[in-house]
């Protein structure tokens, strides 16, 4: 069964750093977004992206992050400079499109701030 | 910001009887309705959903109902199994399609 896959799994950076978190939506979605859930917390909406731009973004999604599909098949998120309080489960998401309410997560990425 | 709320952090069901998972949500705007599985250091995964047109869904041991009036939905699993222990988030859209989801807290079952 098709999957979403992220990687890495766990990335440590220092605070300020810039990190890149991939991820690989399954075949033929056409809808993509990321999510994070800070410890404890619940699952945030911070990003959606169509047909290569960014259809929705939350106020978290502040000009330190971005997004990008470069090729096609993989699907990114950026984090410029990175700060404690990012530190956070993201989980990337696809959805096939038009008609379809769910969306399918990958594993998610535990990122941690120094 | 609580437009999705799932007061019960956790729930503790004896195997073979009934887990009723509760949610509530206050935007009247949204018209489709998931819940999600979550196990530790894993993605939530899909479960079941139901459109507002429906007041019930069922699939298998999961069923969910709807009450509109109420702005309330739950989650029954019948009969429940230890594989069942995790997270379940609410999870709510508007049925525009394809628009970003608002999660609930979660209940730990």
């Amino acid at each position: 069964e098709p999957e979403v896959t992220q990687t890495p799994s766990h990335q440590v950076t220092q605070m300020g750093q810039e990190v890149i978190l991939r991820c690989v939506p399954i075949s033929n979605h056409l809808y993509f977004y990321w999510y994070r859930q800070i410890l404890g917390q619940k699952v945030e909406f911070l990003v959606s992206f169509y047909n290569n731009e960014i259809s929705e973004k939350s106020e978290i999604f502040d000009d330190q992050f971005s997004v990008e599909r470069p090729d096609g098949s993989n699907f990114t998120l950026k984090i410029r400079s990175t700060k404690l309080e990012d530190s956070a489960m993201y989980f990337c998401a696809s959805n096939p499109g038009r008609g379809y309410n769910e969306q399918f997560f990958g594993p998610g990425t535990r990122l941690t701030v120094l | 910001d609580q437009q999705v709320k799932q007061n019960s952090p956790s729930l503790s069901v004896q195997e073979g009887r009934i887990s009723i998972l509760n949610c509530d949500y206050t935007n009247s705007m949204f018209d489709y309705f998931l819940w999600y599985k979550k196990y530790p250091a894993e993605g939530p995964t899909f479960l079941i959903s139901i459109s507002s047109i429906k007041d019930k869904n069922e699939d298998g041991r999961f069923t969910v109902f709807l009450n509109k009036s109420a702005k309330h939905l739950s989650l029954h699993i019948v009969p429940s199994q230890p594989g069942d222990s995790a997270v379940y988030f609410c999870a709510a859209s508007s049925n525009f399609g394809n628009e970003k989801l608002t999660f609930g807290t979660g209940t730990r079952l």
